[in-house]
């Protein structure tokens, strides 16, 4: 059964603070890694996919990292404006759906 | 439209009616996806649509919870005798053609069930 793993379940970093959360993955046969933003209230905001090892994606103050285990979205430099629920997800053969892990919450203190 | 358009956006009922939610896709786009987000939890899939194929339904979580899709567009997920287990936010998301293009999902329905 395909899983996936997002740690840490929160993360509080002041201004300017880079870090990066994790999301691994167990899946039969990878037909992609998604990225998703959801801020209070709202619907998850796709980010990025990647597919295979090695790949990197940028966006902004975000960059997206994919291993054969795991993925790390890393974040340079934050602000506020970046606080939400960072979701990863996994998609199987067809993306018939996606298999989502529970999410980072990140705050970002000014 | 211009995004995916979910109504209502808060539903409060009884324990034991029955409610709909509906989901207005993006024009042109052929698969069609419910998901559960329950507080806490990750988001739980529920149903697929894709063109005119026989939907997948196996993330239903009980026969309580039945969707159709009209025409290839407009989709209503129906939940019959509502349980207090049942309160959660319904995600409904689109997703256009290629391999690599992401969901696009609405705001999402916010049952709660008293």
């Amino acid at each position: 059964e395909d899983q996936v793993t997002q740690s840490p379940e929160a993360l509080r970093l002041q201004e300017g603070e880079s870090s990066s959360l994790n999301c691994s993955y167990t899946v039969s046969g990878l037909r992609g890694l998604f990225w998703y933003r959801q801020d209070p209230g709202k619907g998850p905001e796709f980010l990025f996919t990647l597919y295979s090892a090695g790949e990197e994606k940028e966006k902004e103050r975000l960059k997206a990292t994919l291993t054969k285990k795991e993925s790390f979205l890393h974040i340079t430099a934050p602000k506020p404006e970046d606080s939400a629920t960072y979701l990863c997800a996994v998609g199987n053969t067809g993306f018939q759906k996606l298999v989502f892990g529970t999410g980072t919450r990140l705050l970002v203190s000014p | 439209g211009a995004g995916v358009s979910q109504s209502p956006s808060n539903k409060v009922t009884e324990k034991g009616k029955d409610v709909e939610l509906r989901c207005d896709p993006i024009s042109g786009h052929t698969a069609l996806y419910w998901y559960r987000q329950s507080l806490g939890q990750g988001l739980e899939f529920l149903i697929y649509f894709q063109g005119n194929s026989a939907p997948d339904k196996s993330g239903l979580p009980s026969d309580r919870f039945s969707a159709e899709r009209t025409g290839g567009s407009v989709s209503t997920l129906t939940i019959q005798r509502t349980q207090q287990e049942d309160s959660a936010v319904y995600l409904c998301a689109s997703r256009g053609t290629g391999t690599g293009v992401g969901y696009t999902f609405g705001s999402g329905t916010r049952l709660t069930v008293v």
